[in-house]
């Protein structure tokens, strides 16, 4: 089975910190995703990569960044947490042009 | 810009009765896929459709693609309460790099007794 872990299922935060959301997979897929999670928006791509140390924006990328050193490892990186970047950030990983598997969400409050 | 959407958006089913979510696309895909969510849980695959034409069935689920229509449905056959989630539907946006999928809004499925 593929399994997609994130380092935290609840994260509280305040203004201003660095926060790192760590994501990591288990079945040598290429494709790795970060993607917000808002009521009435759906999913929204924030980053994704497809190879170690290549990344590419998604829809909204703004105040986040992301770091991929290993094939299994995709980190997203909030430099400066604000209060609208509360929500549920849901890593996902695939293979090429196949369906994604998704982590189990890390639901961050930023105070 | 591959734009998707679905209807409805929220949906209060009784327990037995049949109904049919659409899911539209805006560019050419041949690629498309269901997941649902329970609350406060990740996304789960239900169904992979992969060319034109594919029907996928899943106990009381079913789920057909048209791409010349650019619509996919997913069909539930006589609702029971399990079902109650949000089903989203995703379209593959064939970038070169592979892989990105295009999410639409959601449609939250309630079903009662």
């Amino acid at each position: 089975d593929v399994k997609v872990t994130q380092s935290s299922r609840y994260l509280v935060k305040r203004t201003g910190e660095k926060v790192f959301l760590e994501c990591v997979q288990d079945m040598d897929h290429e494709n790795m995703f970060w993607y917000r999670q808002d009521p009435g928006l759906g999913l929204r791509l924030i980053y994704f990569s497809y190879d170690v140390k290549m990344k590419e924006k998604g829809d909204i990328p703004e105040g986040y960044s992301v770091s991929r050193e290993k094939k299994e490892r995709f980190s997203l990186i909030l430099e400066s947490a604000s209060t609208n970047q509360t929500s549920m950030y849901l890593c996902a990983s695939s293979s090429y042009s196949v369906e994604q598997y998704f982590g189990p969400g890390t639901r961050l409050t930023v105070t | 810009e591959l734009k998707v959407e679905q209807n409805p958006l929220f949906l209060s089913m009784q327990e037995g009765k049949n109904y049919t979510i659409y899911c539209n696309y805006s560019t050419t895909s041949d690629r498309l896929y269901w997941y649902r969510q329970d609350p406060g849980k990740s996304l789960e695959s239900l169904f992979v459709l992969l060319s034109n034409g594919a029907v996928k069935q899943e106990g009381r689920l079913m789920a057909s693609l048209d791409t010349k229509a650019r619509l996919s449905t997913l069909h539930i056959t006589a609702a029971v309460h399990d079902l109650s989630a949000t089903y989203f539907c995703a379209v593959d946006e064939r970038s070169n790099q592979g892989g990105k999928l295009i999410f639409g809004q959601g449609t939250e499925l309630s079903v009662k007794p």
